[in-house]
């Protein structure tokens, strides 16, 4: 148990599709992070979110977006998404967010996402 | 870019044995983390550095640091089959951390 609850563990989709992904901390927590995690490549930041405001997008396109109503909860909405958008989504948090000290980040288990 | 590069790519050991893994990047930091990831698991937190500190341990876990060679290394001590997962260095970005591709540590029973 990482005190990170990503729902659901998995998602299957078509192109046309409109879903979200869910994450939530139990770690009193006020930063909170959207990773892709693909076959062969390095985990890649999406969004930071940072009591509650988004710090960075990372030039992410237009069809994953993100929202954090507040600071225990991340969503991930997704639509018309691509095949190559299948992968598994991380949702993570640390204490604070930094910049450039960067802190330990407590990840979830993920969401493994299909898109047909 | 600073993202970093573990090596060697892949690694298989026997129970009990040590094993070593390095990261190298590019530019300037001021931490450097490890991270383990089990299959189909999130990534798990291991050892953060600063770097003005050259060696930090916990349990069997033994980290370097090398400013002037921009390297770290990961040492496991005496090997479990339960150590078997893939690791990643992580180091500051202007935003966040960027993780390298991993070590795949495979012990043998």
């Amino acid at each position: 148990e990482t005190g990170v609850t990503q729902t659901p563990r998995h998602l299957v989709m078509g192109m046309t599709n409109k879903k979200s992904l869910k994450c939530e901390q139990h770690l009193g927590h006020n930063a909170m992070y959207w990773y892709k995690q693909s076959a062969k490549k390095p985990l890649e930041l999406m969004f930071v979110y940072s009591l509650e405001e988004r710090v960075e997008n990372n030039s992410v396109p237009s069809r994953f977006s993100p929202e954090c109503p507040n600071s225990s909860h991340l969503f991930l909405h997704l639509h018309t998404l691509q095949p190559e958008d299948s992968a598994l989504y991380l949702c993570a948090s640390s204490q604070v967010w930094t910049g450039d000290h960067n802190q330990p980040q407590h990840f979830g288990d993920g969401t493994r996402l299909s898109i047909l | 870019s600073q993202q970093g590069e573990e090596d060697p790519q892949a690694l298989s050991i026997q129970e009990g044995e040590n094993a070593t893994m390095n990261c190298s990047y590019k530019t300037s930091i001021n931490n450097l983390q490890w991270y383990r990831q089990n299959s189909g698991r999130g990534l798990v937190h291991l050892i953060l550095i600063r770097s003005n500190e050259r060696e930090k341990h916990s349990g069997r876990l033994r980290v370097t640091l090398d400013t002037s060679k921009k390297s770290s290394s990961l040492l496991i001590t005496a090997s479990r089959a339960a150590d078997t997962a893939s690791y990643f260095c992580a180091t500051d970005d202007q935003v966040g951390v960027i993780f390298g591709k991993g070590t795949r540590l495979h012990i043998l029973p």
